[in-house]
């Protein structure tokens, strides 16, 4: 058990649906990171928060948005869902950045 | 450009065989870390091991081993004595210390033990 914690497990939408997914990280962790995992892209990088700024972007599409709260939960979220949207959504937390300790994910499938 | 490949898409053991997992990797900047992450079937990543830039020792944790080295850019990781709780998808993945800390993942290495 890595500490991260995330809600839901799994989620089932259509497509043009919105969805939260909602990520708690470890104790005394201040970074939260968003990774999503699909078959064809891999593991890649989405947006990264630290003690509730935004501090980077990676592949994140316009209709997908996050923001960390003051108790630092964060949550990403996808509106105008694809079905390409598709994939599983990790959440990271570290320290400062070096070692990230994963989520067990979500599985989001849009139909 | 920073990149991560893991060659090996897939491979097959049988237990109790030893194998080693392929990472080359490619960055500019002379201080990095390097990771392995290991994700089960049930789908969590969970992390086996950082390296920094710096410390080309080699790590031994049990029955898994890396060796990073420089000359080559490769981060390979061997498992001695597989076990079928081996089996995994397996990833390497490079960050830099400076700006941002995204992960740059490999493809990743789909490892399968059989009994």
């Amino acid at each position: 058990d890595s500490g991260v914690t995330q809600t839901p497990k799994h989620l089932i939408t259509a497509t043009g649906q919105r969805v939260t997914l909602r990520c708690s990280p470890r104790s005394g962790d201040l970074s939260v990171y968003w990774y999503q995992q699909s078959l064809d892209q891999g593991l890649q990088f989405l947006i990264q928060y630290y003690n509730g700024e935004e501090r980077a972007k990676g592949n994140i599409l316009e209709r997908f948005s996050a923001q960390q709260f003051p108790d630092l939960h964060s949550e990403l979220n996808l509106s105008s869902l694809e079905l390409g949207d598709s994939a599983l959504y990790f959440c990271a937390s570290s320290v400062m950045g070096e070692t990230q300790y994963f989520g067990p994910g979500t599985r989001l499938l849009v139909l | 450009a920073q990149k991560v490949t893991q060659a090996q898409t897939e491979i097959s053991v049988v237990e109790k065989e030893d194998v080693t997992l392929d990472c080359v990797y490619e960055t500019r900047d002379t201080t990095y870390y390097l990771f392995w992450y290991k994700q089960p079937p049930s789908g969590e990543l969970v992390f086996l091991i950082r390296r920094n830039s710096f410390d080309e020792q080699n790590e031994i944790s049990g029955r898994y081993s890396w060796n990073f080295q420089k000359s080559t850019s490769s981060f390979n990781f061997t498992i001695t004595a597989s076990q079928v709780v081996d089996s995994a998808v397996y990833f390497c993945a490079l960050i830099h210390t400076s700006g941002t800390y995204k992960y740059i993942f490999g493809t990743g290495t789909r490892l399968k033990v059989l009994a």
